[in-house]
């Protein structure tokens, strides 16, 4: 059974870093593209990053370029998301997400002082 | 960027009737592989977003066969033939030719 176990919300004030975690399991962790996508409360869902299979490959839109980083662990098949510069409005339910098919439960981040 | 477009944004639906959402995209979603890059999640109240329908039409594994997705080029289309409880939710599509964007989500209701 794939799954995907996010860690690392939690409450930041504006300006501040966060690093979230997803630990995958019950699939070839090394040959999938990996993604986080987040949902603001009561809103709807935007991609905020994803990565190739081997790590060589990084992608953002322009709400985040800059400000959050996507690497993986293949060794330890997890998934990060750097988060630095954190604004109100990066406050969301973030997602890690394999391939496109298998959604984690979410991380709460709020940013707010 | 690509943008998607669903209508309606909400949807009321007596059971056993049927139901219709709308996605188009702001530029064509068919590959050069002859692939088109369009999906449909349903994402039920409290719970992760679930993948029903790949690459326009293909329904994933235990997907109930009311559910069915057409059309091609910008303008798509997921049916439901006959309405159950069970099926209430926010309803998203979602491109990936280009980076992935998401529709706004079409919120169905039942009567």
């Amino acid at each position: 059974e794939v799954q995907l176990v996010e860690s690392g919300g939690g409450l930041v004030q504006p300006g501040g870093s966060l690093r979230l975690s997803c630990a995958a399991s019950g699939f070839t962790f090394s040959s999938s593209w990996m993604s986080w996508v987040r949902q603001a409360p009561g809103k709807g869902l935007e991609w905020v990053a994803n990565i190739n299979q081997d790590g060589s490959g990084e992608y953002y839109p322009d709400s985040v370029k800059g400000r959050f980083t996507i690497s993986r662990d293949n060794a330890k098949n997890s998934l990060f998301l750097q988060m630095n510069s954190l604004r109100a409005e990066d406050t969301a339910v973030y997602y890690c997400v394999s391939g496109i098919t298998h959604w984690g439960q979410g991380t709460l981040v709020t940013v707010s002082s | 960027d690509i943008v998607m477009t669903q209508t309606p944004l909400s949807l009321s639906v007596t059971p056993g009737q049927p139901a219709s959402i709308s996605c188009k995209s702001s530029q064509s979603l068919l590959h050069s592989n002859g692939r088109t890059s369009l999906f449909w999640f349903l994402q039920k109240a409290g719970q992760s977003p679930q993948l029903l329908i790949s690459e326009v039409s293909n329904r994933l594994s235990g997907v109930p066969d009311r559910f069915s997705g057409s059309g091609s080029g910008t303008d798509f289309t997921l049916k439901i033939s006959r309405v159950e409880a069970e099926d209430v939710g926010i309803y998203y599509c979602m491109q990936n030719i280009q980076l992935p964007t998401f529709g706004q989500g079409t919120k169905l209701e039942i009567k």
